[in-house]
């Protein structure tokens, strides 16, 4: 069985810094492309960035680009989102996501992420 | 960035009717169009990929249809567990953009 656990999320200032842990387990990770996507509080779905099996190739949305950046390890089941210069607009659930050839079709529960001060 | 409209924004359905939700895209995504499903609480669920392919386990009272720029989710006959609020996502290109949603409510 697929199973996508986020780590990472809580409380954090406006510009400060916040890093999210995505573990996975039941398929071949290191096959896999990988997404975040976020979800503010009722609104939604905006897709966040995405990452290639092999970690060479990396997207960003435009609201994030510069600021987010994505990882993986294969060896450890691992995908990564480093948040710095935090704003208000950025608080949302994220979610990680498996995504094979675009379509994004495992999803893992989600945790929050709250920017305020 | 391509943008996709939903309509309606919200869809009274009794359990049992038809339930057709509309997607249209701003420029031609072919047939790259994924549907998913959220209920409350609950991550997005896949539920239709390649504009018309179901996903695994989906019930086939869900269905989809369209290319180019226009798409359809129809929901056959409506189940207590079909009402939610379903995406429409593209990706066809680069950023990925899903759909503002459509809630489908009991009537």
């Amino acid at each position: 069985e697929v199973q996508l656990v986020e780590s990472g999320g809580g409380l954090v200032q406006p510009g400060g810094s916040l890093r999210l842990s995505c573990a996975a387990s039941g398929f071949t990770f290191s096959s896999y492309e990988m997404n975040w996507v976020r979800q503010a509080p009722g609104k939604g779905l905006e897709w966040v960035s995405y990452i290639s099996s092999s970690g060479s190739t990396k997207n960003y949305a435009d609201s994030v680009k510069g600021r987010f950046t994505i990882s993986r390890d294969n060896a450890k089941n691992s995908l990564y989102l480093q948040m710095n210069s935090l704003r208000a607009e950025d608080t949302a659930f994220y979610y990680c996501a498996s995504d094979h050839g675009g379509v994004i079709d495992y999803w893992g529960q989600g945790t929050l992420v709250t920017v305020s001060s | 960035e391509i943008v996709l409209t939903q309509s309606p924004a919200t869809l009274s359905v009794s359990p049992g009717e038809r339930a057709t939700l509309s997607c249209r895209a701003g420029q031609s995504v072919s047939s790259n169009l994924a549907w998913y499903q959220q209920k409350p609480g609950q991550a997005p669920r896949l539920l239709i990929y390649a504009a018309s392919t179901r996903a695994t386990g989906i019930p086939a009272r869900f269905s989809g249809s369209g290319s180019g720029t226009e798409f359809t989710l129809t929901i056959s006959s409506l189940q207590s567990e079909d009402f939610a609020v379903y995406y429409c996502q593209q990706y066809n290109n680069w950023p990925r953009t899903f759909g503002q949603g459509t809630k489908v409510e009991i009537k």
